[in-house]
């Protein structure tokens, strides 16, 4: 079955330290995405890669990175500069680079503060 | 003024009811509208996506684009308690070159 994985489900974090959130696709997409979803809000756009060992600071980079060194796997770090890291994480994947074609997510990781 | 306007509800209706779910948009310059539905700790799903005014229909679910008024609705006909769930507008322009969704409806389909 073709999709998008992410794991953990659940994640804990404690002061200072870093995290890292996987993200597996196997739809062949060139395009992938890191979301934060908040309560009451949208989805806010953190990363996003349209090729391989390329990727784009999205609205709210501060305190994130990632890296692209695969087509199918786009992992986001937390890091300790990223202060109120509390928050349900997507990862999404489009075919399309320009981003006129749908994303496809994946069911999510929530990473609290321990 | 947000880019996306889009009531966050609770919308709590009976079972068989006709339920219209709605954004409002600021930017002409939107050309893709998509609606996703989202069960609780799960991810977005996509429902429809369309690119030109008027309305397309799959299913139960009709969505309506009125671009002279900046407004998108999707409908759902005969909703079922299978229908609860968060329902998320989402809309794209190469100017932003990204999506920009709505904070979300949330629906309540009580039997």
């Amino acid at each position: 079955d073709g999709g998008i994985t992410q794991s953990p489900k659940y994640l804990f974090r404690k002061e200072g330290q870093n995290v890292t959130l996987s993200c597996e696709q196997n739809l062949n997409h060139d395009a992938m995405y890191w979301y934060r979803q908040d309560p009451g809000q949208g989805l806010r756009l953190i990363y996003y890669s349209q090729i391989v060992n390329d990727f784009q600071k999205g609205d709210i980079a501060e305190g994130y990175s990632v890296s692209r060194e695969k087509k199918e796997s786009f992992p986001l770090t937390v890091t300790s500069a990223q202060k109120n890291p509390t928050a349900f994480y997507l990862c999404a994947s489009s075919i399309d680079r320009q981003g006129e074609q749908p994303q496809h997510f994946g069911d999510g990781t929530r990473l609290s503060i321990l | 003024q947000k880019e996306v306007e889009q009531d966050p509800g609770p919308l709590s209706v009976p079972e068989g009811a006709i339920v219209s779910l709605n954004c409002t948009y600021s930017n002409s310059a939107f050309q893709y509208f998509m609606w996703y539905r989202q069960y609780s700790r799960k991810g977005p799903e996509l429902l429809m996506y369309t690119y030109s005014s008027g309305n397309k229909e799959d299913g139960r679910f009709t969505a309506q684009v009125d671009k002279s008024s900046k407004y998108i609705s999707l409908f759902i006909r005969d909703s079922q308690p299978s229908d609860s769930a968060t329902y998320l507008c989402a809309l794209f322009s190469g100017g932003y070159n990204k999506l920009i969704f709505g904070a979300g409806t949330r629906l309540a389909v009580h039997p």
